[in-house]
Order: structure tokens, then C-alpha cells, then sequence
């Protein structure tokens, strides 16, 4: 099956700071979507991004389908922001499941 | 937010016990999933329904069942409990469509916490 690997692992950042998370996977996909899931258990949808650049509010995201990497940025980082990261693609070919990888888990302190 | 509900959220149930949980949607979206959630593991993916009567195994389907009878309602089974399947169970849903900008978006409902004991 397809591999995802996000990096870094674990990010510790004060407010205010900026950050970029990478996610690499191992073969071409159809969908690549980014999530928070926040202290409380709660998955939420981030981007829907196979290819291009999106921006939403203080967050962006852009993946270089053709290189195989995802990134996701975080502006001015506020501690309602803390939660782990996960990106998540669908192989190509296959029906629409995602693959996630392990995610970013990421602490703003004050 | 999507329409989601799982019930029940959490439950403790005995090993060698069945437990059946329970996702409904109010989107009448074709694809359902079921997901797993461990420490180290991140999200794996149980089974999932591409249509009613439709289900396929995931990469972590031993020990597993599910079933559809209608477009609303996908239900997982763990015949028979065991120690191992502890952990929180997420059920997730998309329109599988890849024509508009973001109609392949998959969406998660709350999470079902299951401890076997």
C-alpha cells in the first residue's frame, strides 16, 4: 500500500510563530486532504488539496503531486491550534479510502 | 458540519462479548468508513461501503464485521471481543464525487470510545 510520513513528529512553537508541515508519500494519488484533530478527539477537515496551493484564514497548504509531498502552514500560531495534524491520501486507482499517515502533533504555548 | 452521528460514544464492554456500533448520516452520501484509532498508529481503516449491500475489508479488518441496509446507516460488529480492539472508532463519510473542487472530501463524525476489558 501506499506510505505517508509527516514530519516533524512533535512541534513545540510559541504563539505567534509561524510553522510548515510536510507530509511525503510513496506513490500518485487522487486525494490528499490535511486534518486537526483537537484535544478533544474531534477530526476536522483542513484542506481537500491533490494538487495546488489553498489558503484559509491563517492556514495554507500546496502539494507537488508530481514530487510526492504535501505542506501545510500555520501563520501566527494561537493555542487553539494545538491538537495533532494528519494528512491522508488516496492512492490512485484505488476507491476513494485514505491512507493517513501518523501526524504532527503540535503544542502552542503562551 | 456533515451529518454524523455514532452512537454509542463510549462503551465498555467483556472480552468474548459482541459490540455493535452504529454511524448514521443525514448527507446521503455514497461512501461510509470505518476507522480505527490507536497510539503509534494514527487512523487505519477497518472496512468501508461504496452503496448499499456494497462493503469492502480495510487493512485492519480481522475480527470485523459491518453491514448497510440503507444509505443512512453503516454499522460495525465485533463478534467477539477482544483486548486488542480497545480503542476509539471513527466512522467517516464522503460523496466520492471527483468532478467538483472538493467533492471527494471525506468528513468524520465524533468517535466512539470502546474499551474491552
Amino acid at each position: 500500500g501506499i506510505q505517508v510520513e509527516q514530519s516533524p513528529p512533535d512541534l513545540i512553537l510559541q504563539e505567534g510563530a509561524n510553522s510548515t508541515l510536510r507530509c511525503n508519500f510513496s506513490d500518485s494519488v487522487n486525494n490528499l486532504q490535511w486534518f486537526h484533530q483537537n484535544p478533544w478527539g474531534q477530526l476536522i477537515n483542513l484542506f481537500y488539496i491533490p494538487s495546488g496551493t489553498k489558503q484559509n484564514g491563517r492556514l495554507s497548504a500546496t502539494t507537488v503531486a508530481t514530487e510526492r509531498y504535501s505542506l501545510l502552514y500555520i501563520s501566527s500560531s494561537q493555542t487553539t491550534d494545538s491538537g495533532v495534524y494528519f494528512c491522508a491520501v488516496e492512492r490512485a486507482g484505488t476507491a476513494s479510502k485514505l491512507t493517513f499517515g501518523t501526524g504532527t502533533r503540535l503544542q502552542v504555548t503562551l | 458540519d456533515a451529518g454524523i452521528t455514532q452512537s454509542p460514544r463510549h462503551k465498555v464492554t467483556e472480552t468474548g462479548t459482541p459490540v455493535t456500533l452504529r454511524c448514521h448520516q443525514t448527507e446521503n452520501h455514497r461512501y461510509m468508513y470505518w476507522y480505527r484509532q490507536d497510539p503509534g498508529h494514527g487512523l487505519r481503516l477497518i472496512h468501508y461501503s461504496y452503496g448499499v449491500k456494497d462493503t469492502d475489508k480495510g487493512e485492519v479488518s480481522d475480527g470485523y464485521s459491518v453491514s448497510r441496509s440503507k444509505t443512512e446507516d453503516f454499522l460495525l460488529t465485533l463478534e467477539s471481543a477482544t483486548s486488542s480492539q480497545t480503542s476509539v472508532y471513527f466512522c467517516a463519510i464522503s460523496a466520492g464525487i471527483r468532478l467538483s473542487g472538493s467533492g471527494n472530501t471525506i468528513y468524520f463524525g465524533e468517535g466512539s470510545w470502546l474499551t474491552v476489558v
